[in-house]
């Protein structure tokens, strides 16, 4: 069945280090998988996503991972910033050709912590 | 620009009445959708719609139902509420297919 998981609950870094965030999934259908950053008391905002035909997509100081033979992508974070402290959800989706297209589903979150 | 709009943004409701929350958006997006985000498990898919006339279940759809008449307003029944609703429920919206989802500030609902 679908379940997308996070390895850890809380990560706490330092402020300028590199920071990583798991994600493992189940779903061997998904083939498009985004990060989203939710701040306290707001939605959920688009970071930035990757599909399955490739390994690795970088915007403005993050990277994201996508590993399909062991299910796992991660963000990376560079330079730690204190307004990156907010909760990290990953999400999968089944792209195309599935009745389940469109139907984002998220894992449970990893809360970045990030100390001065 | 307003992007997604929710109301209310929160409501406390006893258990057995009907509640309605709405959600609209001016971005055009043929694809709207309603979360509800409880502590520790993350945002659960309750209801969804590709295009205006259609909705489809989620992960969690039983206790609400949905309607799409038009492309900008996607509103979330409670037909009768109970105490396991209490959450904050957040709308969003994208072109259908994309996984950058719009979300709204949310609606806190408590049911006693």
């Amino acid at each position: 069945g679908e379940s997308v998981g996070l390895h850890l609950p809380t990560l706490s870094v330092q402020e300028g280090d590199n920071s990583i965030i798991n994600c493992a999934y189940s779903n061997s259908a998904s083939d498009y998988f985004i990060w989203y950053k939710q701040e306290s008391g707001k939605g959920p905002q688009f970071i930035i996503d990757i599909r399955s035909n490739m390994d690795k997509r970088q915007g403005q100081r993050v990277t994201v991972l996508l590993n399909k033979t062991v299910k796992h992508l991660s963000l990376q974070i560079a330079a730690t910033q204190p307004g990156d402290s907010a909760v990290y959800f990953c999400a999968e989706m089944k792209a195309h050709g599935s009745s389940n297209t469109g139907k984002l589903i998220f894992g449970q979150g990893t809360t970045l912590q990030v100390k001065p | 620009i307003a992007g997604i709009t929710q109301a209310p943004t929160s409501q406390i409701l006893a258990a057995g009445r009907r509640m309605t929350l709405r959600c609209t958006q001016d971005m055009r997006h043929n694809a709207m959708y309603w979360y509800r985000q409880d502590l520790g498990l993350g945002l659960r898919l309750i209801h969804y719609s590709n295009t205006a006339g259609t909705t489809g279940k989620g992960e969690v759809p039983d206790g609400y139902s949905v309607s799409r008449a038009n492309t900008d307003d996607f509103p979330l029944t409670l037909a009768s509420a109970v105490p396991s609703q209490t959450s904050v429920y957040f709308c969003a919206s994208s072109d259908f297919g994309s996984g950058e989802l719009f979300f709204g500030e949310g609606s806190r609902l408590t049911v006693l």
